[in-house]
């Protein structure tokens, strides 16, 4: 079992819409989890990071995490064609590195 | 913000010769540097994990004698490719993590595009 599923996509959704991003980890133990967005040859930038359980809310990016269940996404709403590129969630186990996700590649369509 | 400049963006080397890639923090100390390489299409894996002063901690299956990290200030990390062949062609990046009081911790550089020919 990988340490951090991704569905690879491409999610494609219509300008406007809610983009929903999701992805779960392996390791309970896991404090803290990151969502960054890459675009194609560039270094992955940091879209939001959350430690607590719940929602966490950045513009138009919300961060939703459940450590029971072991997952935590991330929608979009208001999806621009700017927002199309890979998302890669990331998590940090007992603060020694991060693990990342293989990423979902998200197409908005205008 | 925390700010990590990483070079070169890109190299060209020829099969056989080695490459330095440079990570400085501009703005804060770097305890931890973590090196990632990213083939197309792939996510980032992570290569190695170094602290200042210290030895790197290499990934199962990442050569440390091929690739030779140098973390010897707390602004400064170099990764160097020895012995470069075709397959180590990839996109390199470098990740700094010093005072968790900057947000999350994690600050990447733009990453160095490595091509062998």
């Amino acid at each position: 079992q990988k340490e951090v599923e991704q569905n690879s996509g491409p999610l494609s959704v219509p300008e406007g819409a809610i983009a929903s991003l999701n992805c779960t980890y392996s390791d309970r133990g896991s404090q803290s989890f990151f969502w960054y967005r890459q675009y194609s040859g560039k270094s992955p930038e940091l879209i939001m990071f959350i430690y607590s359980n719940g929602d966490k809310e950045d513009g138009r990016f919300t961060a939703q995490l459940n450590k029971a269940s072991q997952y935590v996404s991330l929608l979009i709403r208001d999806s621009q064609p700017s927002d199309s590129a890979t998302y890669l969630c990331a998590v940090d186990t007992y603060g020694n590195k991060l693990v990342f996700g293989a990423g979902t590649i998200l197409r908005v369509k205008s | 913000g925390a700010v990590v400049s990483q070079h070169p963006s890109w190299v060209i080397c020829k099969s056989g010769t080695s490459v330095k890639i440079e990570c400085r923090s501009l703005d804060f100390q770097a305890t931890t540097m973590f090196w990632y390489r990213q083939f197309p299409k792939q996510s980032l894996m992570l290569m190695a994990t170094s602290n200042e002063g210290s030895k790197a901690t290499y990934e199962q299956g990442v050569e440390k004698d091929k690739f030779l990290i140098n973390h010897a200030s707390l602004t400064l990390s170099t990764l160097t490719v020895t012995s470069a062949h075709p397959e180590d062609s990839s996109f390199y990046i470098c990740s700094a993590r010093g005072d968790r009081g900057r947000g999350h911790g994690y600050t990447f550089g733009s990453g160095t595009r490595l091509t062998v020919v």
